[in-house]
C-alpha cells in the first residue's frame, strides 16, 4: 500500500466548475497535510496546508481533512484554464519531518 | 517567503561522469534539507534527508554510494550523482524546512533536469 494515494486522472472540468481532488494516506500518525500544484518541468508550489479536521478555505481553494478516515481533499471553485496542472497531495510522516508525496492528479480545465 | 536556490537548472552529461547539484537556502538556515527525484509523470520520490554536520539519511532502495550528499553548512547541501548512467536521468529537486519548525511547509528549489547520454 502506498503511503499517499491519489487518483492519477486526468480529471477534466469545464471552466467555472468545481474541481474535486482526493487523497488518502496510510500513516495514522501523520500531522500535516499539504496540497501542491506542479506545472510540467517545474517544482511544486504550495496551494494549501491543513492540520486540523474540517475545512480550510483560502480564496477559491478549500482543503478538507478527515483524520478518522485518513482522507484529505482539495476543492477548486470557479476553475480556470490556468489551474490546469498536476496537484500533489503531501503528508508529513508522524513523528518526523519527512514529507511524502502522492503520485499526483492531473487536472485539465477546459475553456 | 523563504527562498531555496538550486543549481544547475539542467545538465547534460556523458555516461560515467559525475554531476554535482547545489541547493542553497538564501534567507534562512536549514539544518535539514531533502532531496527528491521525479521521473516523468510520476510523483516526487524522497531520496534522502540531508542533515547539517552529519551523514545523510537515505530512503530504502537509494544507493548512498551513488548519490553522495554533503551538508557542510546551514545554508548549503549538495547532491553528487556519481558515475551517472542513462537510468539516472531524472528531475532532481531539493527542499528545505525552516529550522526547528514543525507543521511547516517545504520550500522547494527550482529543480535540476539531468540527462545522461
Amino acid at each position: 500500500q502506498k503511503e499517499v494515494e491519489q487518483n492519477s486522472g486526468p480529471l477534466s472540468v469545464p471552466e467555472g466548475a468545481i474541481a474535486s481532488l482526493n487523497c488518502t494516506y496510510s500513516d495514522r500518525g501523520s500531522q500535516s497535510f499539504f496540497w501542491y500544484r506542479q506545472y510540467s518541468g517545474k517544482s511544486p508550489e504550495l496551494i494549501m496546508f491543513i492540520y486540523s479536521n474540517g475545512d480550510k478555505e483560502d480564496g477559491r481553494f478549500t482543503a478538507q481533512l478527515n483524520k478518522a478516515s485518513q482522507y484529505v481533499s482539495l476543492l477548486i471553485r470557479d476553475s480556470q484554464p490556468s489551474d490546469s496542472a498536476t496537484y500533489l497531495c503531501a503528508v508529513d510522516r508522524g513523528g518526523g519531518f519527512k514529507t511524502i508525496f502522492g503520485a499526483g492528479t492531473r487536472l485539465f480545465v477546459k475553456a | 517567503g523563504a527562498v531555496v536556490s538550486q543549481h544547475p537548472s539542467w545538465v547534460i552529461c556523458k555516461s560515467g561522469t559525475s554531476v554535482k547539484i547545489e541547493c542553497r537556502s538564501l534567507d534562512f538556515q536549514a539544518t535539514t534539507m531533502f532531496w527528491y527525484r521525479q521521473f516523468p509523470k510520476q510523483s516526487l520520490m524522497l531520496m534522502a534527508t540531508s542533515n547539517e554536520g552529519s551523514k545523510a539519511t537515505y530512503e530504502q532502495g537509494v544507493e548512498k554510494d551513488k548519490f553522495l550528499i554533503n551538508h557542510a553548512s546551514l545554508t548549503l547541501s549538495t547532491l553528487t550523482v556519481t558515475s551517472a548512467h542513462p537510468e539516472d536521468s531524472s528531475f532532481y529537486i531539493c527542499s528545505a524546512r525552516l529550522t526547528g519548525r514543525l507543521n511547516e511547509k517545504l520550500f522547494f528549489g527550482s529543480g535540476t533536469q539531468l540527462s545522461v547520454l
